[in-house]
């Protein structure tokens, strides 16, 4: 699978659109981008996936660029709720394996 | 809901010692995870199942094994416990091949003193 690279940290406003970027520059055809978050002291949780076109559900919206080489996931209205630990993750369509890197800590400031 | 239950939140055990972490899912998934999280280093895959009594290695599978006798039921097993084997053990279900989600565990914190 391909290797993703995202920031360390991020801070945003309450009630202000998080934008969360994510680089993927190695992903094949067959890759898919998914988006999961950890909120502290919880597993996971799934928000979205996406192969080449936006994607929006009740979470989060994602944008994936043309040549696929990066990605955002958008929360459009943040709340203190989605601060936690959001994971940009690339995997082959039909992999069962779920490769995880170390994510960005989106802190969501009242 | 998916409801994937981890035996236990907080675990403390001896160096050398056997440790069994079991994990239960409830929604006759076919593929389940064991990673372990440790600061800096994100969520590592320890081992994977897509099937009972099957069995893949994941990224770090040393020092470790895993059981799948029954298909909700997914076992991780520290042989010999050592203290570099502290930390957080999370376990995750997923239905099949299709691009589907996965669902985790609130975690196993194990101490290994």
């Amino acid at each position: 699978d391909a290797k993703t690279t995202q920031p360390t940290s991020m801070d945003c406003a309450e009630g202000r659109a998080a934008n969360l970027p994510c680089n993927h520059s190695t992903i094949s055809g067959n890759e898919y981008v998914y988006w999961y978050r950890q909120i502290h002291s919880q597993g996971p949780q799934y928000i979205i996936h996406g192969l080449k076109n936006n994607e929006t559900n009740e979470m989060a919206s994602l944008i994936i660029t043309e040549d696929r080489k990066s990605s955002t996931l958008i929360l459009p209205h943040a709340t203190l709720r989605d601060t936690a630990v959001y994971y940009c993750i690339v995997r082959v369509f039909g992999n069962e394996k779920l490769t995880f890197g170390t994510g960005t800590r989106l802190t969501i400031i009242p | 809901d998916v409801k994937v239950t981890q035996s236990s939140r907080y675990l403390v055990k001896r160096t050398g010692e056997k440790v069994f972490l079991e994990c239960v899912q409830d929604m006759d998934h076919e593929n389940m995870f064991w990673y372990r999280q440790d600061p800096g280093l994100g969520l590592r895959l320890i081992y994977f199942s897509y099937d009972v009594k099957m069995k893949e290695k994941g990224d770090i599978p040393e020092g470790y094994s895993v059981s799948r006798e029954k298909k909700e039921r997914f076992s991780l097993i520290l042989e010999s416990a050592s203290t570099n084997q502290t930390s957080m053990y999370l376990c995750a279900s997923s239905l099949s091949f299709r691009d589907t989600e996965a669902f985790f565990g609130q975690g196993t914190r194990l101490t290994v003193v």
